[in-house]
């Protein structure tokens, strides 16, 4: 079966230092991959998405970038944190299956502190 | 361009009740699939229900329901005989077969009085 793993899963950081978030999929190839995050009591925003190794999509120009060096591998940094980024970052990813578009599976949730 | 809508933004119903969580959804493709998300206060988002816009037929699960109507373009969600545990923040989704998006709701935060 596939699964999701997203970490860290809580992380305080000082404004201006640097983030590495890491998500892996399991069970599956080839995987859509995408970053969200949410806002304190507000919706999901997407933040990038990826349809291959080294393919990039970015929805919101940022301080945050996204790779993804690995078939199932998923990076989200930033060389320097700001307050605003302060939020709950979710890693997911989908696939294109026989019966239509797949649904999108979620990894646990980062919840970030920028102090 | 997609569009989904949750107009209510949060809702409290005493246990037991039956509560009807409404989306409405705007696409110009024909071909594009729905989904339904229930965020628990542990954050992380659970994946309730796909359907298909070719497929019309309602589907039951236990206590809940979903009613999609192309006509009107909705896509709710039923609860029936509403439970504390069924106290989460849920998302309604489209995405469709020419995009790699997922379009999301901002979402309805369902609280069940004990």
């Amino acid at each position: 079966s596939q699964t999701i793993h997203q970490w860290p899963a809580t992380l305080v950081q000082p404004v201006g230092s640097p983030l590495s978030l890491e998500c892996t999929v399991e069970g599956t190839s080839n995987p859509n991959l995408y970053w969200y995050r949410q806002a304190a009591g507000r919706g999901l925003q997407l933040l990038f998405y990826s349809v291959g190794i080294g393919q990039i999509s970015s929805e919101v120009p940022q301080n945050l970038s996204a790779s993804r060096p690995q078939d199932r591998q998923f990076i989200l940094s930033s060389k320097k944190l700001l307050l605003s980024d302060s939020g709950f970052y979710l890693c997911a990813w989908s696939v294109l299956g026989t019966g239509g578009t797949g649904e999108l599976f979620f990894g646990e949730g980062s919840r970030l502190t920028v102090l | 361009a997609q569009k989904v809508t949750q107009a209510q933004t949060e809702i409290s119903v005493v246990e037991k009740e039956d509560v009807t969580l409404d989306c409405v959804y705007e696409t110009r493709d024909t071909t594009y699939y729905l989904f339904w998300y229930k965020q628990p206060p542990s954050g992380e988002l659970v994946f309730l229900i796909r359907r298909n816009s070719f497929d019309e037929q309602n589907e039951i699960s236990g206590r809940y329901s979903w009613n999609f109507q192309k006509s009107t373009s909705s896509f709710n969600f039923t609860i029936t005989a509403s439970q504390v545990v069924d106290s989460a923040v849920y998302f309604c989704a489209l995405t469709t077969r020419v995009d790699n998006q997922f379009y999301f709701g901002t979402g309805t935060s369902l609280t069940v009085i004990p």
